[in-house]
């Protein structure tokens, strides 16, 4: 297993466009995260999957933002009507967590980084 | 809701100095994860350490160590013997189901 994997590792794009990001988690974990980051700024929350479901979301994050994780595995996340305050590196993580074992840490992505003209 | 707060914005030492990045953070949890990680120059964040809120025992691993007090809420990290490739952000990150990250630390390294 080589990580988790995203693509595309950058996204340019107008203001008003959609854009969609992939992301394919280590293949075991059953969770599932997606963060934002900006410059000088740690990781912020968006949403988080355990399995299929979404058990989380970010009430910081506008309706333009949905995320999926069909059948449990890839996730992808898709920002609609672009603006240019979106701009920012996307960030995904996975993670193994079991009641027997706790909380495992965060494998993170190359993240995308998403510049909004 | 969650806090964190990594005071320290940016630090530098010479190569060899021992470096103690602070940590704290709120919550109302009484069970947890602690967490921390390090984004060198090419931009990816690599996990370090993780500790449990429910066993205070401080370790060590290799240069690395670190200080958890649940009554002060602190999650303290040091680095002995600090080398120029330890220069990066470092983030502390208590985990609540999602993780929060703190604004994070730049060390810099200096030879």
């Amino acid at each position: 297993d080589t990580g988790v994997s995203q693509d595309p590792r950058h996204k340019i794009t107008k203001r008003g466009q959609n854009v969609t990001f992939r992301c394919d988690p280590i293949s075991e974990h059953n969770r599932l995260y997606w963060y934002r980051q900006t410059l000088g700024q740690g990781p912020e929350f968006l949403t988080y999957f355990q399995n299929e479901a979404q058990l989380e979301k970010s009430r910081l994050l506008s309706n333009r933002f949905s995320a999926e994780r069909p059948k449990g595995s890839f996730s992808t996340l898709e920002i609609q009507r672009t603006e240019q305050g979106d701009s920012a590196m996307y960030l995904c993580a996975s993670s193994l967590s079991a009641v027997h074992r706790g909380q495992g840490e965060l494998f993170f992505g190359s993240g995308t980084q998403l510049s909004v003209l | 809701a969650q806090k964190v707060t990594q005071a320290q914005t940016e630090i530098s030492v010479v190569e060899k100095e021992d470096v103690t990045l602070d940590c704290v953070y709120e919550t109302r949890d009484t069970t947890y994860y602690l967490f921390w990680y390090k984004q060198p120059p090419s931009g990816e964040l690599v996990f370090l350490i993780r500790r449990n809120s429910f066993d205070e025992q401080n370790e060590i691993s290799g240069r690395y160590s670190w200080n958890f007090q649940k009554s002060t809420s602190s999650f303290n990290f040091t680095i002995t013997a600090s080398q120029v490739v330890d220069s990066a952000v470092y983030f502390c990150a208590p985990s609540f189901n999602k993780f929060y990250f703190g604004s994070g630390t730049k060390l810099n390294v200096k030879p």
